[in-house]
């Protein structure tokens, strides 16, 4: 029972562009939700998160939208990077209850110059 | 800070063998996860440990997969007998109750 899924494997984007990544929960209960970002031979590595208080959280480049009654989250990259080629990972948990991330499996970006 | 330390980076093994994955946490981080990433799963958490005590062990897939945490600066994940549909990248995570998951690098385990 995949409870957070990200149903695109992979996203391919023009330098400078915007990429949009995104996923969806099933739980209602979850109130916290993060991304994160991996490159190859990597352990994933923490990039934004946003509480179910907000709607919208930015951080330079990178903004994530949270849409409660949708149950979708996703994070926009703008503007892209040759850098920001990676696997972006989506992650939700339950703040008050056991503090265990439940993982998407990972969208596959990149950036072409 | 070194991070989260997991060893070996890579295991080959053949099928039936034992295997064991090792990770050193973060120093004061009292929450440590096991998770496994495959292609068709992504990351699956297989158990984590808080303060040493293993919480919740409901995604370790047999038997065959256990884990310890002797003290708050070793955990090792066990797989005996191993076999082929085991083979993924066993990842080590740690945090405190209010950080974000810091992961290690990741054992990339081939079962022949």
């Amino acid at each position: 029972d995949q409870q957070v899924k990200q149903n695109s494997p992979s996203l391919s984007v023009q330098e400078g562009r915007i990429s949009i990544l995104n996923c969806d929960y099933t739980n209602s209960m979850f109130d916290y939700f993060l991304w994160y970002k991996k490159y190859p031979a990597e352990g994933p590595t923490f990039l934004i998160s946003i509480s179910s208080i907000k709607d919208k959280n930015e951080d330079g480049r990178f903004t994530v939208f949270l849409n409660k009654s949708a149950k979708h989250l996703s994070l926009h990259i703008v503007p892209s990077q040759p850098g920001d080629s990676a696997v972006y990972f989506c992650a939700a948990k339950i703040i008050q209850g056991a503090q265990k991330l439940v993982f998407g499996q990972g969208t596959r970006l990149t950036i072409n110059p | 800070d070194a991070g989260v330390i997991q060893s070996p980076r890579h295991e080959v093994t053949e099928m039936g063998q034992e295997v064991t994955l090792r990770c050193k946490p973060i120093s004061g981080h009292d929450y440590l996860f096991w998770y496994r990433q495959t292609m068709m799963r992504g990351l699956e958490l297989l158990i984590y440990f808080n303060n040493n005590v293993p919480i919740d062990d409901s995604g370790m897939p047999e038997d065959r997969f256990s884990a310890k945490m002797p003290n708050a600066s070793f955990s090792t994940l066990k797989i005996q007998p191993s076999e082929p549909r085991d083979s993924a990248v066993y990842f080590c995570a740690t945090s405190s109750w209010d950080s974000p998951l810091h992961f290690g690098n990741g054992t990339r385990l081939t079962v022949t």
